[in-house]
């Protein structure tokens, strides 16, 4: 148990589907992100946010749209998405300023698999 | 551009000893960490370092040499719930965070 932790475990969805991933951390960290992880490549940062407040956007395409409503919840909102969308998104927290140089806690990932 | 090299997969017997190489090239370097993530599971912090040296944690050791762009985690004893991915990720000069693709380790009866 990390104290991070993510729902669904398993997304299977259409194209044409709108779904959201969830993310929730229960240790009191200031920091949050979504990362992309796709089988045999590095993890790729998609989005931070800091106090509430998004500090880093890696071009992300615009059918993935963050939220965080507060420091302890992050989603993660999906629609139209692409065949080659399909990986394990991975929220994580830290204790620290979302640098991204910290510890980072990570949840056990959403499977998503886009048809 | 910045680059993080492991192999992609290791094979190793149980009870035996296991180095896993990582070598870096990025735009400066703040630190070194190493990840270990069991299949369908949350990647877990196992080291930090940013000092030239070896860092002992039970098991687990970590080594690194700045000079070289090169750390190696090296794990002894190993039991099958070792069997895992490991991920080496570099700090750079302006703190970004650089992951290298992981490394599958299989250990073997």
């Amino acid at each position: 148990e990390t104290g991070v932790t993510q729902t669904p475990r398993h997304l299977v969805m259409g194209m044409t589907n709108k779904k959201s991933l969830k993310c929730e951390q229960h240790l009191g960290h200031n920091a949050m992100y979504w990362y992309k992880q796709s089988a045999k490549k590095p993890l790729e940062l998609m989005f931070v946010y800091n106090f509430k407040e998004q500090t880093e956007n890696n071009s992300v395409p615009s059918r993935f749209s963050p939220e965080c409503p507060n420091s302890s919840h992050l989603f993660l909102h999906l629609h139209t998405l692409q065949p080659e969308d399909s990986a394990l998104y991975l929220c994580a927290s830290s204790q620290g300023a979302g640098t991204g140089a910290e510890k980072l806690f990570f949840g056990s990932g959403t499977q998503l698999s886009v048809l | 551009g910045q680059n993080i090299d492991q192999p992609t997969e290791m094979t190793a017997t149980e009870g035996a000893i296991v180095q896993i190489n990582c070598t870096y090239q990025t735009s400066g370097f703040n630190g070194l960490f190493w990840y270990q993530q069991h299949a369908g599971e949350a990647p877990t912090f196992l080291s930090y370092n940013v000092l030239d040296g070896l860092e002992e944690k039970g098991r687990f050791s970590s080594f690194l040499s700045r000079s070289k762009g090169y750390s190696y985690l090296l794990l002894k004893e190993l039991q099958m719930k070792d069997s895992a991915s490991y991920l080496c990720a570099v700090i750079t000069s302006n703190y970004q965070l650089i992951w290298g693709a992981g490394t599958k380790l299989i250990i073997k009866p």
